[in-house]
């Protein structure tokens, strides 16, 4: 079945960067892209940027423009995440998602908590 | 940005309930809406995509129509494992925005 396990929580303090992991199992990996979403407490869901893990393309929100790089590693089915100049806003659980007509597959989360 | 609206935010209803969610987004975006249930604590889980389609093993309880600006989720008989937060988005353009859900709450 489907798959994809996420790495596991993180603190950072202001100004660092964070890379979180997604590792895909179970389908074809660069047959889907991945998207990346995320939740801040108490908040709703916020579409980041999506990857195709066929050729690398990527597609970021405005938002996280500058800011936010995902790669991908075919070699072991792997998404990556990289969030940099955090703020304590970014506190937040970040989804990954297997990407087809919609997010048919997520990953289980991975908290980030940004805090001096 | 596409602006995704829904309605209510919030609604209380009892098992062996009908309950209607609406999504309205701010241009038309033809077919492409989907939805999602998230629980407390675990990551969204697609229940509709393409407007109507049922993802594969979600129970037919759950329906969805609509088209161009104006969606609806429905649960046609609200069971206990229905308390959750609902969620549409929109997958017209980039970036694939959500709704800002809609909480179920047990009456």
């Amino acid at each position: 079945q489907v798959q994809l396990v996420q790495s596991g929580a993180e603190v950072r303090k202001p100004g660092a960067s964070v890379k979180v992991s997604c590792k895909a199992s179970g389908y074809s990996f660069i047959t889907y892209g991945i998207t990346w979403v995320r939740q801040a407490p108490g908040q709703g869901l916020e579409w980041m940027g999506w990857i195709s893990t066929y050729n690398g393309n990527t597609k970021y929100a405005q938002k996280f423009q500058g800011r936010v790089s995902m790669t991908a590693d075919t070699s072991t089915s792997t998404a990556y995440l990289e969030l940099r100049s955090l703020r304590s806003d970014d506190t937040a659980i970040y989804y990954c998602a297997r990407d087809d007509v919609a997010e048919d597959d997520w990953g289980l989360g991975t908290l980030v908590t940004v805090s001096s | 940005d596409i602006q995704m609206t829904q309605s209510p935010s919030s609604l209380s209803a009892s098992v062996g309930d009908r309950v209607t969610i609406t999504c309205r987004a701010s241009q038309s975006i033809n077919n492409y809406l989907n939805w999602y249930q998230q629980k407390p604590g675990k990551a969204p889980k697609l229940l509709i995509y393409v407007a109507s389609s049922l993802h594969s093993g979600v129970p037919s309880r759950f329906s969805g129509s609509g088209s161009g600006t104006d969606f609806t989720l429905t649960i046609s008989s609200l069971q206990p494992e229905d308390f959750a937060t609902y969620y549409c988005q929109q997958s017209f353009n980039i970036p694939r925005t959500f709704g800002q859900g809609t909480k179920v709450e047990i009456k």
